[in-house]
């Protein structure tokens, strides 16, 4: 049971270049997001999907894409990556209950660098 | 909208004691969720304990325990006989108990946790 997965755990860019960050989860979880930590900033939501085929904008959305590829499989995409980029990448999913306790699992992280 | 504050600044805790980590959090929602995350030098992120808002008692997790204060809003973090491998940054974190984007986790910014031999 490996939880959740990312690739690649390191990546550098250049300004303007595009990449997808893979994200993967065997726990038959509904809901899965993208989650950006700067330092100082703790963790912000890139964009979340509460189920296969849906997905919906976070708290920082702009310059970033995402498609549900299945219910395992939630990728993030940077058509154009810029400096303001840099950052370390989390995907996270968690089971939908409503009204009780769910926590986020968590990927290892993604740590990308755009010069 | 909700918003969780951590302000301590890095916190240092001798091995064996007890130590809190302080967040206070606002939000209108009277259904709502809070989470404490550890995040140790190797980045990944660790779930600890969790509160709900209608919990009657603290919650306990082995070392960790929650003192929850709703009044207050304030979900601070016990973590007794502290060990080396406590150093680490923790994050506060809440969420709704609504389904789609607003059910998202909002964190604090953290606070560094050290504990000295």
């Amino acid at each position: 049971n490996a939880g959740v997965t990312q690739t690649p755990k390191f990546q550098v860019l250049k300004t303007g270049q595009s990449m997808t960050l893979q994200c993967a989860q065997d726990m038959n979880h509904n809901s899965m997001y993208w989650y950006r930590q700067d330092p100082g900033m703790g963790l912000r939501l890139i964009y979340y999907s509460a189920s296969e085929g849906t997905t919906d904008k976070g708290e920082v959305p702009n310059g970033y894409n995402v498609s549900r590829l299945n219910k395992r499989e939630f990728s993030l995409r940077l058509e154009s990556a810029a400096p303001s980029q840099t950052s370390v990448y989390f995907c996270a999913s968690s089971g939908r209950e409503e009204y009780s306790k769910y926590e986020q699992y968590f990927g290892p992280g993604t740590r990308l660098t755009v010069t | 909208a909700q918003k969780i504050t951590q302000t301590q600044p890095g916190m240092f805790v001798q091995e064996k004691e007890a130590v809190t980590l302080d967040c206070t959090y606002d939000t209108s929602d009277p259904s709502y969720g809070l989470f404490w995350y550890k995040q140790p030098s190797s980045g990944e992120m660790i779930f600890l304990i969790y509160q709900g808002s209608y919990d009657q008692q603290n919650a306990t997790e082995g070392r960790y325990s929650l003192n929850f204060q709703k009044a207050r809003k304030s979900a601070n973090l016990v973590i007794s006989a502290s060990q080396l491998g406590d150093s680490a940054m923790y994050f506060c974190a809440m969420r709704r108990y609504y389904t789609g984007a607003n059910s998202k986790l909002t964190f604090g910014k953290g606070i560094t946790l050290s504990v000295r031999p």
